[in-house]
């Protein structure tokens, strides 16, 4: 099985411009989740996505959003980039338990803002 | 907090030796999961370890629960050169899965 893919890999963007960012989980698997990872802040959780359905959300405001369409892939986006969203972006995907089953990660989305 | 706390923050060995990270946590869990990270790239599953489990094994990984003291721990034995990489500890706590800071490991060859 292919594992999950996300796209763009790395991504330079301006303060002021908002940007997506998409996950393709592995095949058979409804869950993804997205996290974001910074130096200071650690691993944290932004949002799960269940069946096109946002199950549970993290502490960020809403410039962070996100979606997931029928083929359970999921897309997520910052409006208003701001210098401190410049983090490694994850996202996983999990059969159908979200945090009650292994979780599998992509290699991330690297976004620097400028 | 629902975070764990893992410790060491930091631990450098040499190729052949044991590794053992712990990680504690404050509240009720489902399951603990560990996890590998090499540097700037995604996150590796290890072991998930159930709340009524005390102990998984793992090819060169064994993982403890104690839930009495709030502590898990991750034994790497026999390490090797690419075993260095930062690993955490996540807790399943009500619907969501939270990552502790990590443990830094670095087995030098």
């Amino acid at each position: 099985k292919a594992g999950v893919t996300q796209t763009p890999r790395y991504l330079i963007k301006t303060r002021g411009q908002q940007v997506t960012l998409s996950c393709s989980p592995i095949s058979g698997h409804r869950s993804v989740s997205w996290y974001q990872q910074t130096p200071g802040q650690g691993l944290q959780f932004l949002f799960e996505y269940f069946s096109e359905t946002q199950r549970n959300k993290g502490n960020f405001p809403g410039r962070f959003s996100g979606r997931q369409f029928s083929n359970s892939r999921s897309e997520m986006n910052v409006s208003t980039l701001e210098l401190g969203d410049s983090a490694l972006y994850l996202c996983a995907s999990s059969f159908s338990g979200g945090p009650y089953y292994e979780q599998y990660f992509g290699p991330g989305t690297r976004l620097t803002v400028t | 907090s629902q975070q764990g706390e893992e410790d060491p923050q930091a631990l450098s060995i040499q190729e052949g030796e044991n590794a053992t990270m712990n990680c504690s946590y404050k509240t009720s869990i489902n399951n603990l999961q560990w996890y590998r990270q090499n540097s700037g790239r995604g996150l590796v599953h290890l072991i998930l370890i159930r709340s009524n489990e005390r102990e998984k094994h793992s090819g060169r990984l064994r993982v403890t629960l104690d839930t009495s003291k709030k502590s898990s721990s991750l034994l790497i034995t026999a390490s090797r050169a690419a075993d260095t990489a930062s690993y955490f500890c996540a807790l399943t706590s009500g619907s969501r899965l939270t990552f502790g800071e990590g443990t830094q490991l670095t087995v030098n060859p």
